[in-house]
């Protein structure tokens, strides 16, 4: 089955610095991709979907300025958390949808990557 | 607006049969997800339902009904590792995945 990566899978920064998030798609390439967030006990929240070569789209609470999304090629995705505060920590979870084929209604999870910001 | 909706919690016992019921509302329908997720990792697909029957795998099982916008996930012979949350999901007709808060299963000796 298609496969995603997610490095690092465990992060601790302190208050104010950056941290990037990478998503790879392992064998198969991903036109789309998506980053969740999800905080202790309480499921997936989308925070913003990335296509390949064009901006991402963020959904409404999450400020495009401070999760900086680059999706530059058809098999990375990264997520940048600037100036980090400890109400930043959480899970966070990407997937990747297949671009064609009997996987494309499919969205491939990452392994995730636990935040911690001091 | 869209919503999904399932059980918050269930308890079972090994070896027995648990039914994990989801019921949504949701702009489209391009299909049902439902996922198991252990503490701290991500979610891993059990099962996906477009058209309204059973689709069994192993000790699982998921049904779907469109016209009742419900589904469920059946799981027998449960064993001590099958205690997890597990997420129904709709993908809806922008073909984004509208998540429901999970189902946490206990299971019992």
């Amino acid at each position: 089955g298609a496969v995603v990566s997610q490095h690092p899978s465990r992060v601790i920064c302190k208050s104010g610095t950056s941290v990037k998030i990478e998503c790879r798609s392992l064998d198969f390439q991903a036109t789309t991709m998506f980053w969740y967030r999800q905080f202790p006990k309480q499921s997936l929240m989308l925070m913003a979907t990335s296509n390949e070569g064009s901006k991402a789209t963020y959904e409404q609470g999450v400020e495009k300025d401070k999760f900086l999304i680059n999706h530059a090629s058809l098999t990375l995705s990264t997520l940048t958390v600037t100036s980090a505060h400890p109400e930043d920590s959480s899970f966070y979870i990407c997937s990747a949808r297949a671009v064609l084929g009997a996987d494309y209604n499919e969205q491939f999870f990452g392994p995730g990557t636990r935040l911690t910001v001091l | 607006g869209q919503n999904i909706d399932q059980p918050t919690e269930m308890t079972a016992t090994e070896g027995a049969i648990v039914q994990i019921n989801c019921t949504y509302q949701t702009s489209g329908f391009n299909g049902l997800f439902w996922y198991q997720q252990h503490a701290g990792e991500a979610p891993t697909f059990l099962s996906y339902n477009v058209l309204d029957g059973l689709e069994e795998k192993g000790r699982f099982s998921s049904f779907l009904s469109r016209s009742k916008g419900y589904s469920y996930l059946l799981l027998k012979e449960l064993q001590m590792k099958d205690s997890a949350s597990y997420l129904c999901a709709v993908m809806d007709s922008n073909y984004q995945l509208i998540w429901g808060a999970g189902t946490k299963l206990i299971i019992k000796p």
